[in-house]
């Protein structure tokens, strides 16, 4: 039972690049998110998903987009890397019981955008 | 809009104090709210979860209460420890339980 499982870690782009930042779990949650964490911000949401095909957005969502073809996969596309992107990225998780659940995190993705 | 402010920002304690760190939110409409702690490069780990309907919840030398009509929650941590050093973060949940809003954290430090 890996939890949340993210990739890559570390990632470095140029400005105007594209990438996915991939987010995979095994417990079967049905509800998945995307924060971003950035110094003296603390962490924001970015999307959420409460199901399979079912996505919306957070507080920050511009500039990223998301899918959720699976109960397993939420990946998080950057269609055009900013600078002010630069940010570390975590993706959690729960199961369907919101009240009761906790929500489960990735271990991150520290992403720079040069 | 749902604010979330930890005092204090940073503690250092003798080990074995006991401590409190202090969350208030806005807006008292939640779903449930959670406690985190953050290690240095890590993920969070949820430590505890109340429900709207609870007053608090207790895990081993951790207790949380909740009072949602003033808007403030409390992290207890009894008989502090080095491994206990890391940053704690209060989110309490939107009404409809569809996203956390999260504070930005209080450090702590243990010194043996």
């Amino acid at each position: 039972n890996a939890g949340v499982t993210q990739t890559p870690k570390f990632q470095v782009l140029k400005t105007g690049q594209s990438m996915t930042l991939q987010c995979a779990q095994d417990m079967n949650h049905e509800y998945m998110s995307w924060y971003r964490q950035d110094p003296g911000m603390g962490l924001r949401l970015i999307h959420y998903s409460v199901g399979a095909g079912i996505t919306d957005q957070g507080e920050v969502p511009n500039g990223y987009n998301v899918s959720r073809s699976t109960t397993e996969d939420f990946p998080l596309r950057l269609l055009s890397a900013a600078p002010s992107q630069t940010s570390v990225y975590f993706c959690a998780s729960r199961g369907k019981s919101q009240e009761g659940e906790k929500l489960f995190f990735g271990s991150g993705t520290q992403l720079s955008v040069l | 809009k749902q604010e979330v402010t930890q005092i204090p920002a940073a503690l250092s304690v003798p080990e074995g104090e006991n401590l409190v760190l202090n969350c208030s939110f806005t807006d008292s409409a939640i779903y449930n709210l959670q406690w985190f702690r953050q290690d240095p490069g890590k993920g969070l780990t949820s430590l505890l979860l109340i429900q709207s309907s609870q007053r608090e919840q207790t895990s081993g030398r951790l207790n949380a209460s909740l009072d949602k009509s003033s808007g403030r929650s409390t992290l207890y941590i009894a008989a502090s420890q080095p491994g206990d050093s890391a940053t704690y973060l209060c989110a309490p949940s939107n009404q409809a339980g569809t996203a956390l809003i999260f504070g930005k954290g209080t450090t702590l430090s243990v010194s043996s």
